[in-house]
């Protein structure tokens, strides 16, 4: 099982459209989670932090369920701009894990 | 403020060449990391250094990689002899500090390496 799975898409919406993504992880000891976004042959940028509290920055929603160990990215009102890959990410003291990434297409 | 800077952009060697990679991060990121990413899949942690000491190589290939960051600012990851596998994009980033809370990490553009 690898330390971190994401859907593998991908996933195709028209825009306006509401899509939800899912990340778990294995390692209970993990601290910090983040998302970042990767366009096609660019390199990743930082999208969200991920708290336990769960944060909301403008369309995008992120939430951690440390029991079930897993994370979320609820995108709303889809736009073309958001096509992409997004890349959860999940952080012990000791080490940094990336998964494969899910991959987004809005469509007109 | 300019962002992580890495060199070249794009690479194309015949295997069993060397090949290196330079990488200039954030000013005052005391952090440093390289990644390799493989197409469809995530980066994978190859490196990280803070400041100058090399905390966490255990992905690294040492049989034909090495990197080093000998003043604790720019870095350099070499690779020899390269392999028809180690065809990638080899992404560089950095991060102010690293906390139990998280660290957020900025990433350079890549280096995208094509072997022969």
């Amino acid at each position: 099982r690898k330390e971190v799975e994401q859907d593998p898409g991908p996933f195709n919406v028209p825009e306006g459209a509401t899509v939800a993504f899912n990340c778990t992880y294995s390692n209970s000891a993990s601290q910090s989670f983040f998302w970042y976004r990767q366009d096609c042959r660019k390199e990743p940028k930082l999208l969200m932090s991920v708290y336990s509290s769960g944060n909301e920055d403008g369309r995008f929603t992120a939430q951690l369920n440390r029991a079930s160990q897993y994370i979320s990215l609820l995108i709303r009102d889809s736009k073309l701009s958001d096509s992409a890959t997004y890349l959860c990410v999940v952080n012990t003291l000791l080490d940094m894990r990336f998964g494969a990434g899910t991959r987004l297409t809005v469509k007109p | 403020e300019a962002g992580v800077v890495q060199s070249p952009r794009y690479k194309i060697i015949e295997k069993k060449q060397p090949v290196a990679f330079w990488c200039n991060p954030i000013s005052g990121h005391n952090t440093l990391y390289w990644y390799r990413q493989n197409l469809g899949q995530g980066p994978e942690l190859l490196i990280r250094y803070e400041n100058e000491e090399a905390v966490d190589d255990s992905q690294l290939p040492k049989d034909r990689f090495s990197a080093e960051r000998l003043k604790g600012v720019d870095s350099t990851l070499k690779i020899q002899p390269a392999e028809l596998g180690d065809s990638a994009v080899y992404l560089c980033a950095s991060s102010l500090v690293r906390t139990g809370e998280g660290y957020e990490q900025y990433f350079g553009p890549g280096t995208r390496l094509t072997v022969t």
